[in-house]
């Protein structure tokens, strides 16, 4: 089975600061790994996802995650953080690129001006 | 990028009524879709997976028979929520997927049940 942690509910950071919303996960096979933004009442939005190749993955908006396997982590980092980006996130897992998706419980980013 | 549409964003209905959600992908053939439930303040989670021309896939302790899943056509597929009740309020959510990797999710439907 598959799984999916974010161990934080919520990650305040101050405009301007770098900026780390944490995830692990668990496959037995092959991880695919995405991170998603929702915005109040409304659907998800894609920001970056790691398939395979380099560990440093580059996203939307500026976002970018780090693939890190002995880790089992996919940590989404930003270097400066916007008012803007005040948003749910989402960790998400796939088991090879035909399961389903499994996701994280969510971390809110609060982003103070 | 891919868009999916679902209608209504918003919808009230009395307890005891049927509501349908429709999942439009408008701009690519979903040759499967997936219906989210999502309560608030938590997770999405996986209700069924709807494969066109084919029964749709329950998840564990999902009622087919109350959460009725049609998936006509390549860009199309519907959710029916039976009698509903007040528990059955929930934001919803659809996405499709191509015949690549990526989801693209839908803008979701709020359903609240008096």
């Amino acid at each position: 089975a598959q799984s999916v942690a974010q161990p934080e509910d919520q990650v305040n950071v101050a405009e301007g600061n770098p900026l780390t919303v944490k995830c692990t996960y668990s496959v037995s096979g092959n991880p695919y790994l995405f991170w998603y933004v929702q915005y109040p009442n409304r659907g998800l939005q894609f920001l970056l996802k790691y398939i395979t190749g380099d560990n440093l993955v580059k996203g939307s908006y500026g976002f970018e995650a780090e693939f890190n396997k002995s880790q089992t982590s996919f940590h989404l980092k930003k270097p400066s953080a916007l008012v803007s980006d005040s948003a749910l996130y989402f960790c998400a897992v796939r088991d090879g690129g035909y399961s389903t998706l499994t996701f994280g419980k969510g971390t809110m980013l609060l982003v103070s001006p | 990028g891919a868009v999916v549409s679902q209608h209504p964003s918003r919808v009230i209905c009395k307890s005891g009524t049927s509501v349908k959600i429709e999942c439009r992908s408008l701009d690519f053939q979903a040759t499967t879709m997936f219906w989210y439930r999502q309560f608030p303040k938590k997770s999405l989670m996986l209700m069924a997976t709807s494969n066109e021309g084919s029964k749709a896939t329950y998840e564990q302790g999902v009622e087919k028979d109350k959460f009725l899943i049609n998936h006509a056509s390549l860009t199309l597929s519907t959710l029916t929520v039976t009698s509903a009740h007040p528990e059955d309020s929930s934001f919803y959510i659809c996405s499709a997927r191509d015949s690549g990797i990526r989801e693209f999710f839908g803008p979701g439907t709020r359903l609240t049940v008096l």
